[in-house]
């Protein structure tokens, strides 16, 4: 059971918009510490998507977007496409667990 | 462009070590930037932080897996390894190496990472 929530599954259909969330506690995103956000494509490694709560690496679409409140953050995707189907993942560092922790992930399917 | 390739036996015995090497290509593991970091997936399941080590030798495990790991640099060939003991099948997952942003405090982050190896511990 991870110390992040995230719901395990969000659907849309391509070209909406959809939202996954991560949700933390005083121990972690509470604390101030940031969180990032990876994609996971069927069968490769994480991707890193998100830095720092909303920033994009280079080469990731604006489409891909990420904020933080209090003890919670969540990714947005627009412009849904086929090719974000997908396991995303968010990440920060556990004041109580003495280490980073990761999401349980949520799996993003494209209707 | 940097890369990161996971090394190592993909069976491993219950009680037995587990072994891997993560080469770095294309940057110094010297690189003051950077900690280098392993990262495991069971199979279906979520993403768990191992440890991590500077080039300097300095390294922080999680403390869940701390009696059983270790992880060491070696500057010379580019490589970080990391050693698991005592496995069970409960360490059976694709083990994963990514260098890791030294960012404000102990907000870092996971960036690239290794296409990642596949260890199972059956006898």
């Amino acid at each position: 059971q991870s110390v992040l929530t995230q719901p395990p599954s969000v659907s849309g259909a391509p070209g909406r918009r959809v939202t996954i969330s991560c949700v933390g506690s005083s121990s972690n995103i509470g604390a101030g510490y940031d969180v990032h956000w990876y994609q996971q494509l069927p069968g490769t490694a994480p991707k890193l998507l998100i830095y720092g709560n909303t920033n994009r690496p280079s080469g990731v679409p604006d489409r891909f977007s990420g904020s933080k409140s209090a003890t919670s953050a969540s990714l947005a995707i627009t412009g849904l496409q086929a090719g974000d189907e997908a396991d995303y993942y968010c990440q920060s560092y556990d004041t109580l667990l003495r280490g980073w922790v990761f999401g349980g992930g949520t799996k993003l399917t494209v209707l | 462009q940097v890369q990161l390739q996971e090394s190592g036996p993909g069976l491993v015995k219950p009680s037995q070590t587990l072994s891997l090497t993560c080469t770095v290509s294309g940057d110094s593991i010297s690189n003051n930037n950077y900690y280098w970091s392993w990262i495991r997936q069971p199979a279906g399941k979520g993403l768990e932080w191992i440890g991590r080590i500077y080039f300097t030798g300095s390294m922080i495990y999680n403390p869940s897996l701390e009696s059983r790991i270790a992880i060491s640099v070696d500057t010379s060939k580019n490589q970080f390894s990391l050693r698991l003991s005592s496995v069970t099948a409960a360490d059976t997952a694709v083990y994963y190496c990514a260098r890791v942003h030294v960012g404000a405090g102990k907000n870092n982050w996971f960036d690239p990472w290794g296409q990642g190896t596949l260890v199972t511990v059956s006898s």
